[in-house]
């Protein structure tokens, strides 16, 4: 079955490092999703992206944020500059639809767990 | 604004009897729903979808209930069973988007 894989598991960086997360979404979705889950809390959205160009994004989903799909399987999400407050699970997702075919879910995967230090 | 909650932040109930996980939402917009489990150090996982033109959706031991006129969704778990055990979430996506915004989730416990 397929799936949507997230690299690497689990990620420790000093604070003020970048780092680059990175996802591989199944193959014949459209919209690409990343979300993140702070410890014990809800999973918040922090971006979609649809047709090579971000569709939405959230309040969390400031300047020190980017995501980029450099080629034609990989969706990366890099913080610039990463905070302590970044420390959270991210979890990418990705969806098939086409207009006029209604509804799907959107599928997760196991995602990385961020650990700023 | 939109905002999607849960009543129950923790849900306890013994193995063979049935689950009812509640949620409200806010956005009278949203025209689609999912009812997602996440154990332990996983992703949320697909359990069962409803759109806003269905008022009952069931699959295998589950059920999900929408009710618009309260702004209401619930997931109905049949024979709870140990593996059941996990924190659900249900999320909406409001008409016109592809955004997905999770509720805050309730922790299913199944006692033996």
């Amino acid at each position: 079955e397929p799936e949507v894989t997230q690299t690497p598991s689990h990620q420790v960086t000093q604070m003020g490092q970048e780092v680059i997360l990175r996802c591989v979404p199944i193959s014949n979705h459209l919209y690409f999703y990343w979300y993140r889950q702070i410890l014990g809390q809800k999973v918040e959205f922090l971006v979609s992206f649809y047709n090579n160009e971000i569709s939405e994004k959230s309040e969390i989903f400031d300047d020190q944020f980017s995501v980029e799909r450099p080629d034609g399987s990989n969706f990366t999400l890099k913080i610039r500059s990463t905070k302590l407050e970044d420390s959270a699970m991210y979890f990418c997702a990705s969806l098939r639809t086409v207009q006029g075919m209604g509804n799907t879910e959107a599928f997760f995967g196991q995602g990385t767990r961020l650990t700023v230090v | 604004g939109e905002s999607v909650g849960l009543h129950l932040p923790t849900l306890s109930v013994q193995e063979g009897d049935n689950s009812i996980i509640n949620c409200a939402y806010s956005n009278s917009a949203s025209d689609y729903f999912i009812w997602y489990k996440q154990e332990s150090g996983k992703g949320p996982q697909f359990i069962i979808d409803i759109r806003s033109n269905m008022d009952k959706r069931q699959g295998q031991r589950v059920t999900v209930l929408l009710n618009k006129t309260v702004k209401h969704l619930s997931l109905q778990i049949a024979a709870t069973q140990p593996g059941d055990s996990a924190v659900y979430f249900c999320a909406e996506k409001a008409s016109g988007t592809y955004k997905y915004i999770f509720g805050t989730g309730t922790r299913l416990k199944v006692l033996a």
